[in-house]
């Protein structure tokens, strides 16, 4: 399976700033997706990030508040924006490579 | 749409008791099916999965059976341990649907001694 690096680990960030999640893979893989986890609560989908392309976003989820890069297709961005204390939780990046699916260690993000 | 249902915890056992955990699932076109567990404090870990119907995916003692005529995906272990305690997820995906894993809302299992 392909190994993923996710950074931070974790981060506690002011209400109304921005923290960038990044999300590296030691193979090149064409599927690439970010989720969050609430606290206590299951994995949502936020969005697909597409090489060369703008991200595919899940209802709910918008670009102007989780905006995702992906320049090749070994890494990715994802964004939390403007945040508030609802932003709190765990954010995952997820590859998909020989039909096995892949998790980060994932980012825990607190905001105060 | 595609979605997975699982039992509510949580689930507490005693040691080498016997653990079921109900997955369903409703799914257009032909899902894969997996668990995944996530120990408290760390991330995701695929524990099992199966790829078409009458499949048994197994693993560490854990054992689902993929059955279609029930679209079930139970979860269970003869014998669990106080290290079994985690948070379980049941997921699937649609590969020719845009490739998303869609998960349960999770069970916790606590294991006592």
């Amino acid at each position: 399976s392909a190994v993923i690096s996710q950074k931070p680990s974790r981060d506690i960030c002011q209400r109304g700033t921005s923290l960038t999640i990044q999300c590296q893979v030691d193979s090149q893989v064409t599927m690439m997706f970010w989720y969050r986890q609430q606290p206590g609560q299951s994995l949502t989908l936020i969005a697909t990030a597409n090489q060369g392309s703008e991200a595919t976003y899940e209802s709910g989820f918008v670009i102007d508040k989780f905006p995702i890069s992906r320049p090749n297709l070994t890494f990715s961005t994802l964004t939390v924006s403007n945040m508030s204390p609802e932003d709190s939780s765990i954010y995952l990046c997820s590859v998909v490579y020989n039909q096995g699916y892949t998790f980060g260690s994932g980012t825990r993000l607190t905001v105060v | 749409g595609n979605s997975v249902t699982q039992m509510e915890g949580p689930v507490t056992l005693s040691e080498e008791a016997f653990l079921t955990i109900n997955c369903t699932y409703t799914a257009t076109g032909y899902p894969s099916l997996f668990w995944y567990v996530q120990y408290p404090g760390e991330g995701l870990q695929l524990l099992l999965k199966a790829t078409k119907a009458d499949d048994k995916g197994s693993n560490k003692g854990f054992e689902a059976t993929y059955r279609k005529e029930t679209t079930s995906f139970h979860l269970e272990k003869g014998s669990v341990q106080v290290s079994d305690s985690a948070v379980y997820f049941c997921a699937l995906i649609v590969y020719n649907q845009g490739g998303k894993l869609i998960f349960g809302q999770g069970t916790e299992l606590s294991v006592k001694p």
